[in-house]
């Protein structure tokens, strides 16, 4: 089963925009990371926040996570053509090794 | 260097003729992940393997059976596939502190 929704599930900006995607879930959980994934490809790593941390930052990424509202957000600022990916967030539920996925943004971001 | 490797990229197979995907990993990693994912939607995990201990999940259909021989190896067996299983399957590692999954490039089935 799926762990929660994403919205929006497509976003569609202008080369330097600001992109923010969000995701909620479930359970609670130990960390919640979000990937990305080029169309036809597998996902890749982008961040992870763990359930004691509110905020984390990498490069153009900014990550917020909010456990009382099972909510989590990723920023991307200044935002390039090759962001354009879909973004899925995943949790770790228990201590069960299952990761699981969330629905996903379609982001496009236009030259 | 491919860390995650999955073959073959495509696959096409009949109506209930069954079908191995292969997934290889050079990463030592002790979780093995496999996943399906259909046009635009999110991967839903099927099952995943600690070490040898597999954990399947409780609506993975008893069609979608796995194997991991050893760590680097594991497979994906559709004992007999039908339409609707036509997706693409994500391979995908990690260690024990579940901090980053490690994805292969996927392969993508095709049901006839």
């Amino acid at each position: 089963s799926q762990q929660g929704e994403e919205d929006p599930q497509a976003l569609s900006i202008q080369e330097g925009e600001n992109a923010t995607m969000n995701c909620s879930y479930k359970t609670s959980i130990n960390n919640l990371q979000w990937y990305r994934q080029n169309s036809g490809r597998g996902l890749v790593h982008l961040i992870l926040i763990r359930s004691n941390e509110r905020e984390k930052h990498s490069g153009r990424l900014r990550v917020t996570l909010d456990t009382s509202k099972k909510s989590s957000s990723l920023l991307i600022t200044a935002s390039r053509a090759a962001d354009t990916a879909s973004y899925f967030c995943a949790t770790d539920a228990g201590n069960n090794n299952d990761m699981r996925f969330g629905a996903g943004t379609r982001l496009t971001v236009k030259p | 260097d491919a860390m995650v490797i999955q073959n073959p990229r495509y696959q096409v197979t009949q109506f209930g003729k069954p079908v191995t995907l292969s997934c290889s990993q050079t990463l030592n990693h002790n979780v093995m992940y496999w996943y399906q994912q259909k046009s635009s939607q999110a991967p839903k995990l099927l099952f995943h393997y600690y070490d040898k201990d597999f954990n399947n999940e409780a609506d993975t259909p008893d069609n979608f059976q796995s194997r991991r021989p050893n760590t680097s190896f594991c497979f994906l067996d559709i004992r007999s596939p039908g339409l609707g299983d036509a997706a693409m399957y994500l391979c995908a590692t990690g260690d024990f502190t579940n901090e980053k999954l490690f994805f292969g490039s996927g392969t993508q089935l095709s049901v006839l």
